[in-house]
């Protein structure tokens, strides 16, 4: 069946723009994860979701991230006035359940110029 | 969580057993140990996990002496499609968030 898809996989920006990625968990994944990975770093968690609501927004670095999943299905995640600092690959996963098995997309790598 | 410390990358060649071997003094009793791999421009993906004594999957084989302080993830006869990022992660498997260290970055040779 079908993996956890992000759109886009590549997006450039410019210093200052608002930016949307978009995950497609696998059909019937009740959580989602977002992720940030740096160059040469492990994944950072960021948030995650059980259903529509945000569990746990702890990894969040600042108010102009922020992310929703208004059906409990596609989460978008959004940044403000994005930074370079804010340059990463955002890896999305979902999981049947919060006790089970994460699966992974293949990331959005973002660049702000 | 516990604290980790793996090796920052290693090489070997084809055909060659590998072993990763993380340390986790801290491991508490409750932790599991779990490792997941990372091919260039994919997301992470679970491989095995374990608790105690041995583990064996269509992957790999993890090891854990009996005092869990460390544990090794074998991976055999490797071919150069092994060549990925290994994260060595210890804590609860009933968990809402993975926490990553920098893991190791295996690099296979022809």
């Amino acid at each position: 069946g079908a993996g956890v898809s992000q759109t886009p996989s590549n997006k450039v920006t410019e210093k200052g723009k608002y930016v949307e990625l978009r995950c497609d968990p696998i059909s019937g994944h009740t959580a989602l994860y977002w992720y940030r990975q740096s160059l040469g770093q492990g994944p950072e968690f960021l948030i995650y979701f059980q259903g529509t609501g945000a569990a746990d927004d702890s990894g969040l670095p600042n108010d102009r991230f922020f992310a929703v999943r208004p059906e409990g299905s596609v989460s978008t995640l959004k940044i403000q006035r994005t930074e370079r600092g804010d340059s990463a690959v955002y890896l999305c996963a979902s999981s049947l359940t919060t006790s089970s098995e994460q699966f992974f997309g293949p990331g959005t790598r973002l660049t702000v110029l | 969580l516990a604290k980790t410390t793996q090796p920052i990358s290693m090489d070997s060649y084809e055909g060659q057993e590998v072993n990763i071997t993380c340390s986790h003094n801290n491991i508490a009793t409750n932790d599991y140990i779990t490792w997941y791999q990372q091919f260039p421009s994919q997301g992470p993906r679970f491989i095995i996990q374990g608790y105690k004594t041995k583990v064996t999957n269509e992957v790999a084989s993890l090891f854990i002496p009996a005092d869990r302080k460390s544990s090794t993830l074998s991976l055999p006869r490797v071919s150069l499609s092994d060549t990925a990022v290994y994260y060595c992660l210890v804590g609860v498997p009933v968990n809402d968030k993975i926490i990553f260290g920098k893991g190791t970055r295996l690099h296979i040779l022809p």
